[in-house]
């Protein structure tokens, strides 16, 4: 079975702070696929960044960036200066094989 | 425009009053899946297909049922709603080929069954 697990159900800070989002995985297969959705205060699931099991190259974009570490099955999530417009839910999944498993969320809260 | 449409968006129901949440996507995707959404729980998957006339289980099946007779439809079945039905629905749709692929979500449907 495979497992996602988002520690932090809510974190709240102040605009232009650094803020990270963690996210722990548990999965026996080698080849599994990690995404990361938000979900805003409108409803909708949006797709932010995918990794793949065979590439723990970090990624950036703009004020996004993402750690993805294999040794400690980990896959967190920055979001650099926070913008109050990045106040959503985030979630952490897995794929693999048939299925998408999800972590349990974390709000995040900017305020201004 | 590539998309997922859910219908309806909102419904209320009664305890066993029998209720179908169509999803059709336009990407010719052969997989498709629905998902509720629960506070504090994430989004755990009911039922998937992997294309037509194939469908299995997910985490959390039970009370629910599906049908794929057409590629772009995966409507989603509650034959006696009830209560702990309650919560927002997500379909969602991805090419099977590659499990890399993102896959697209519906709006959602929130369901309240009194």
């Amino acid at each position: 079975a495979q497992k996602v697990t988002q520690v932090q159900t809510e974190i709240s800070v102040v605009e232009k702070e650094d803020v990270t989002l963690d996210c722990v995985y548990e999965t026996r297969d080698t080849t599994y696929y990690l995404f990361w959705y938000k979900q805003p205060p409108s409803g909708e699931l949006v797709f932010l960044i995918r990794r793949n099991s065979f590439d723990e190259q970090n990624e950036i974009s703009g004020r996004y960036s993402w750690n993805f570490q294999k040794s400690t099955s980990s896959f967190n999530f920055t979001i650099t200066a926070s913008q109050v417009v990045d106040s959503a839910v985030y979630f952490c999944a897995l794929r693999s094989g048939n299925m998408l498993t999800f972590g349990g969320g974390t709000r995040l809260m900017v305020k201004p | 425009e590539a998309q997922v449409t859910q219908n309806p968006r909102y419904l209320i129901t009664v305890t066993g009053k029998k209720l179908t949440v169509t999803c059709s996507q336009n990407m010719n995707h052969e997989y498709m899946s629905w998902y509720r959404q629960d506070p504090g729980l994430g989004l755990r998957q009911i039922y998937y297909s992997m294309n037509v006339e194939v469908t299995d289980k997910g985490d959390v099946p039970e009370g629910y049922k599906v049908s794929r007779k057409e590629k772009r439809n995966f409507p989603l079945i509650l034959e006696s709603p009830s209560p702990n039905q309650t919560s927002l629905y997500f379909c969602a749709s991805s090419f099977a080929r590659d499990w890399e692929n993102i896959q697209y979500f519906g709006a959602g449907t929130r369901l309240s069954v009194l």
